[in-house]
């Protein structure tokens, strides 16, 4: 158990859904993440999110919108997705995103495939 | 903007053989590595980390890293693998604010 959680799972939707991922942290972090991981791709950080504010927002397509109530909680929400959008979401949270020794513990991902 | 590259896209050995897996980047400033693995089914997981001292460092599970600032590499290396080390291990390099991810390398391990 790495104290990252990620709800859902698993998520199959169409390219007209709307539908959010969930992910939580009980670490006492401050800094949380989001990426993608696709097959025989590198990881690719899509949001970061510092003491509740965005850092990074590595040229993401506006399909996909983050959004961090607190320093516990992300979520990644999704519209009009497309079919190359199929990918493992991973979370990730840290203790700052400043200071090379914070390590990321991640969770375990929601696999999204979009029809 | 940097990158990170891990030559080996599939490795397979047997137990008992030594492991050497590459990793390089292409970040000429400070920089702070990392390895991460990723077992079957399971959440990816840090094995270990370079931020600064002995460029020689040791992690879980008998893992180790050597930094060469001067070939911009931190290869991963084990003397003798286990089944159980069957896996995908991510080399990892933190430069400034930006974190970056190597492509992966899958390990599959012969009993």
């Amino acid at each position: 158990e790495t104290g990252v959680t990620q709800t859902p799972r698993h998520l199959v939707m169409g390219m007209t859904n709307k539908k959010s991922l969930k992910c939580e942290q009980h670490l006492g972090h401050n800094a949380m993440y989001w990426y993608k991981q696709s097959a025989k791709k590198p990881l690719e950080l899509m949001f970061v999110y510092n003491f509740k504010e965005q850092t990074e927002n590595n040229s993401v397509p506006s399909r996909f919108s983050p959004e961090c109530p607190n320093s516990s909680h992300l979520f990644l929400h999704l519209h009009t997705l497309q079919p190359e959008d199929s990918a493992l979401y991973l979370c990730a949270s840290s203790q700052g995103f400043s200071g090379g020794g914070n390590e990321q513990f991640f969770g375990p991902g929601t696999r999204l495939t979009v029809l | 903007a940097q990158s990170v590259s891990q030559h080996n896209h599939h490795v397979i050995l047997s137990e008992a053989a030594s492991l050497e897996l590459g990793c390089n980047y292409s970040y000429g400033g400070t920089v702070n590595l990392f390895w991460y693995v990723q077992y079957p089914g399971q959440h990816l997981q840090l094995l270990l980390k370079y931020f600064s001292g002995d460029p020689l460092v040791k992690g879980i599970k008998g893992f180790e890293a050597e930094f060469i600032k001067s070939k911009f590499s931190f290869n991963l290396r084990k003397p003798s693998v286990q089944w159980s080390d069957t896996a995908e291990y991510f080399c990892a390099v933190k430069a400034l604010e930006d974190m970056r991810f190597g492509a992966g390398t899958r390990l599959t391990v012969k009993p």
